[in-house]
């Protein structure tokens, strides 16, 4: 099988920049996702292919990779980031598709 | 716009078979290249990727699932049909459908406007 490993929780003061990492050992390989999950919400995609911002995410969302590590990046966070934040993505052979343990972003 | 959504019974009883449908707009299966896919949420816990069904009725599982799981399609209806077997606690979860944006079969796609879920408990 195959892992992709999240920090349990990340806090940050408003207005400070947020990081959550995700680790895989096929991230150099593949791509990475990132899914924003507020309370009681289903998951949206922040993140696509690694670093692309999908239409309607606001720009304080970035996002990186290097090596084995995948980095979502909040910058100037705002409560309304509050959420838990997984990512995404596939082992080097496609067969095992897993999302991170996710990560509680607290803003306050 | 694309919108898609759950249904199904909200309590399955242990051993017994799951079968939930999935019932979308706004895209098609007559398209070449779209693409379905069904994850869970277990209570309080990670996101699971179980399967995705393919325009041509290629299917993919999770290989943890592979025995258990089957994903059907019917094209005429805009619907996707999940059944999962031998159903057992561990399987109560929110499921989730959503369309599949892919540039390659070995894993390379991610999810994007997913439905709101649907809880299913495993009960007697």
């Amino acid at each position: 099988s195959y892992e992709l490993t999240q920090p349990p929780s990340v806090s940050v003061s408003p207005g400070q920049t947020a990081r959550i990492t995700c680790s895989g050992d096929a991230l150099p390989k593949k791509y990475a996702y990132w899914y924003q999950q507020k309370s009681g919400q289903a998951p949206v995609l922040v993140i696509y292919e690694d670093t692309k911002r999908p239409s309607g995410i606001p720009e304080r969302f970035s996002a990186s990779t290097s090596g084995t590590v995948a980095t979502l990046s909040i910058s100037g966070a705002q409560v309304e980031d509050e959420a838990d934040y997984y990512c995404y993505s596939t082992d080097s052979s496609g067969n095992h598709r897993v999302f991170g343990g996710g990560t509680k972003l607290t803003v306050l | 716009q694309i919108t898609l959504k759950e249904s199904g019974p909200t309590v399955v009883k242990p051993t017994h078979t799951l079968t939930l449908t999935c019932t979308f707009s706004g895209f098609s299966f007559t398209t070449a290249g779209v693409s379905v896919g069904w994850l869970r949420q277990p209570p309080g816990k990670a996101l699971e990727w179980l399967g995705v069904i393919y325009w041509d009725d290629e299917k993919q599982y999770s290989p943890s699932l592979k025995s258990r799981l089957a994903i059907t399609k019917d094209t005429s209806k805009n619907q996707v049909v999940l059944s999962l077997t031998n159903m057992g606690p561990v399987d109560t979860g929110t499921y989730y459908c959503a369309p599949y944006y892919y540039y390659d079969t070995y894993g390379g796609g991610y999810f994007d406007s997913w439905g709101q879920g649907t809880l299913v408990t495993v009960s007697s």
